[in-house]
């Protein structure tokens, strides 16, 4: 069964406090992972798309990797706008459906 | 941003009653997905569509029913309203199978 796991749940960081979250799957025949950015009552907003183990891709203070079991999005010198859940999702095998992860809510005190 | 309105955007109801939540597109994508956000769950589908009047169902669909008749709209019906389909509910589209799925504002349902 395909399944993503993200971790921490929620993360607390100073302002400048560079840091890491992980996104852990297991899908047959991975053809997308995804990463959004949700805040509070809004929706998801989209982010990156890595489609293979050795992607990387960056957008301002954010980078995301993907290795064959799990993809990091690095936060470097976090600022309070960052603050927000950031969520992970995959898509995998024949389906054209996205199974996504719990989130981790990102909190930067400034 | 994919031009993705919902509406309403709130709504309290009863159990029992009817209800439906409509999702509009202005960006001719073919497939539209439903989604519900609860705390603890993440994002589940409910139900997609891959084209007009062509929709299947999702791994939480027990309760609700869609329909598809323009490819811009695709409504979500509840068709008695219970307490545990009280959350809130994305519509997303996206233009291929593989792209990018882009979200909508959200409804959030409450049921009484």
């Amino acid at each position: 069964e395909d399944q993503v796991t993200q971790s921490p749940e929620a993360l607390r960081l100073q302002e400048g406090e560079s840091s890491s979250l992980n996104c852990s799957y297991t899908v047959s025949g991975l053809r997308g992972l995804f990463w959004y950015r949700q805040d509070p009552g809004k929706g998801p907003e989209f982010l990156f798309t890595l489609y293979s183990a050795g992607e990387e891709k960056e957008k301002e203070r954010l980078k995301a990797t993907l290795t064959k079991k799990e993809s990091f999005l690095h936060i470097t010198a976090p600022k309070p706008e960052d603050s927000a859940t950031y969520l992970c999702a995959v898509q995998g095998g024949a389906t054209n459906k996205l199974i996504f992860g719990t989130g981790t809510l990102l909190a930067v005190q400034p | 941003d994919a031009g993705i309105t919902q509406s309403p955007r709130h709504k309290v109801t009863e159990t029992g009653t009817p209800v439906t939540l409509r999702c509009h597109q202005t960006e001719n994508h073919r497939y539209m997905y439903w989604y519900r956000q609860d705390p603890g769950h993440g994002l589940r589908l409910i139900h997609y569509s891959y084209g007009v009047k062509d929709t299947d169902k999702g791994e939480v669909s027990d309760g609700y029913s869609v329909s598809r008749s323009k490819t811009e709209d695709f409504l979500l019906t509840l068709e008695s309203a219970t307490s545990s389909q009280t959350s809130v509910y994305f519509c997303a589209t996206r233009l291929t199978d593989q792209g990018t799925q882009y979200f909508g504002p959200g409804t959030r349902l409450t049921v009484l």
